[in-house]
């Protein structure tokens, strides 16, 4: 079976430009994670959806982070502008059954911002 | 507020044992997991437990919870040199909608031939 498939795997660019990054959940997976892990801070809950709807967007950064999920097979989270410090390995992850599954996690994306 | 807390780092010798030990905060959690992260890779889920389980095994791993002194531990039998990772502990606590896992900041266990 597939698991979480996230893309790109490596993305390095300059300040100030736009980044989305994209996720696919497992199939039938009803609810999907963004995480960013730093070695500053460890690993943080970005927001989460369910049933593709935002259930909790607290751990967003700031406006400059946006995350939409159009449909139950597809998730973007975009940095529009970015900065140096946005640099970090984001995760996506899904899980299903009201949480009670665990999470799934994709391989990260590493963001580098020059 | 939540909170699970990891010591940073263990060396053990390839075939001992390894224990991986984790506290937090939250005494309703539901459910606690290990998760293995290797380099590059994202997070493999490892096992977890029930809070109503005092311990769980499987093959190598073994899990004990101590609900009383909010305490997880992950043992590790005849550690291979391919258990080098940082190992996550995470809790789901009561109450949190759709699974919200709380990680701890991972415990880098290095094996030693």
């Amino acid at each position: 079976d597939a698991g979480v498939i996230q893309s790109p795997r490596h993305e390095v660019t300059e300040m100030g430009q736009e980044v989305t990054l994209r996720c696919k959940p497992i199939s039938g997976h009803d609810y999907l994670f963004w995480y960013r892990q730093t070695m500053m801070r460890g690993l943080e809950l970005l927001i989460y959806f369910n049933n593709n709807v935002p259930i909790d967007d607290s751990g967003m950064p700031e406006d400059r982070f946006s995350a939409k999920m159009p449909n139950a097979s597809f998730s973007t989270l975009k940095i529009q502008p970015s900065e140096p410090r946005d640099s970090a390995v984001y995760f996506c992850a899904s899980s299903s059954e009201g949480g009670i599954q665990p999470q799934h996690f994709g391989d990260g994306t590493r963001l580098s911002i020059l | 507020g939540e909170d699970v807390e990891q010591s940073l780092f263990l060396s053990v010798r390839e075939g001992d044992s390894s224990v991986i030990n984790c506290t937090y905060t939250d005494s309703s959690s539901t459910y606690l997991y290990w998760y293995k992260q290797e380099p590059g890779a994202g997070l493999q889920l490892l096992t977890y437990i029930f809070s109503n389980m005092d311990m769980k095994q499987d093959q190598r791993l073994t899990v004990l919870l101590n609900k009383k002194d909010k305490h997880l531990s992950l043992r590790i039998a005849d550690t291979q040199t391919g258990d080098s990772a940082i190992y996550f502990c995470a809790e789901t606590p009561f109450g949190n909608q759709g699974g919200k896992l709380i990680f701890g900041q991972g415990t880098e266990l290095s094996v030693k031939p």
